[in-house]
């Protein structure tokens, strides 16, 4: 079975701009999972969407927020960003328990 | 409040050497535990994972994990440690209403030849 999929692989933009990130679960999965990976700071939590509902989000500013479409796959958007937002972005699938990850974003701002 | 330790940072093992990687967790139910590795720059693999049962735990790649409730504790260990397991290695915990998983800092292998 294909995996988590996510796009682009790299992504590069400039301060102030607004990035959108993708991802595409396994299939019958209906949770995804956003965290962050920014360096020195570990893997932090970011978003929860569940039945094309958002659950829970993370100690994260407004300005990330996203969406899950009704086949599952999720957005994130990014808007007005920081140099600070430069980070490898994680999306994860899951159907009960089992977390899937994909092989990540990497957001650049300069 | 949910949390996951790893206390150490940075290991160096020998190729051949044995490999044991400290996790401790603070969890208020029965956690699920979860080891990840990371390759640079790649996204996480699951090694393993334990829900309920037995307590020592199999997984991929010869690793395998013992939880042990009285200590928090859910180490990661392997018998003989190869070149290509230099990675950096992530315990988490799941579980709760919002099902999100709690990271710890990892711990970032070096395997010397």
């Amino acid at each position: 079975e294909a995996g988590v999929t996510q796009s682009p692989t790299h992504l590069i933009k400039t301060r102030g701009q607004q990035a959108t990130l993708r991802c595409s679960p396994i299939s019958g999965h209906t949770s995804v999972y956003w965290y962050q990976q920014a360096l020195g700071l570990g893997l932090q939590f970011l978003l929860w969407y569940d039945e094309g509902e958002e659950r829970n989000r993370g100690n994260f500013p407004p300005r990330f927020s996203g969406r899950q479409f009704p086949n599952y796959s999720s957005e994130l958007n990014v808007n007005a960003l920081e140099l600070e937002d430069s980070a490898l972005y994680l999306c994860a699938s899951t159907l009960t328990r089992g977390y899937t990850f994909g092989s990540g974003t990497r957001l650049t701002v300069v | 409040a949910q949390s996951v330790t790893q206390p150490d940072i940075h290991i160096t093992v020998s190729e051949g050497a044995s490999l044991e990687l400290r996790c401790n967790y603070s969890y208020g139910a029965t956690p699920y535990l979860f080891w990840y590795v990371q390759s640079p720059g790649q996204g996480l693999q699951l090694l393993l994972k334990y829900f309920s049962g037995d307590t020592l735990v199999q997984g991929i790649k010869g690793f395998e994990a013992e939880f042990k409730r009285s200590q928090s504790s859910f180490n990661l260990r392997k018998p003989s440690v190869h070149w290509s397991d230099a990675a950096e290695y992530f315990c988490a915990v799941g579980g709760g209403a919002t099902n999100k998983l709690i990271f710890g800092t990892g711990t970032l292998l070096a395997v010397q030849p």
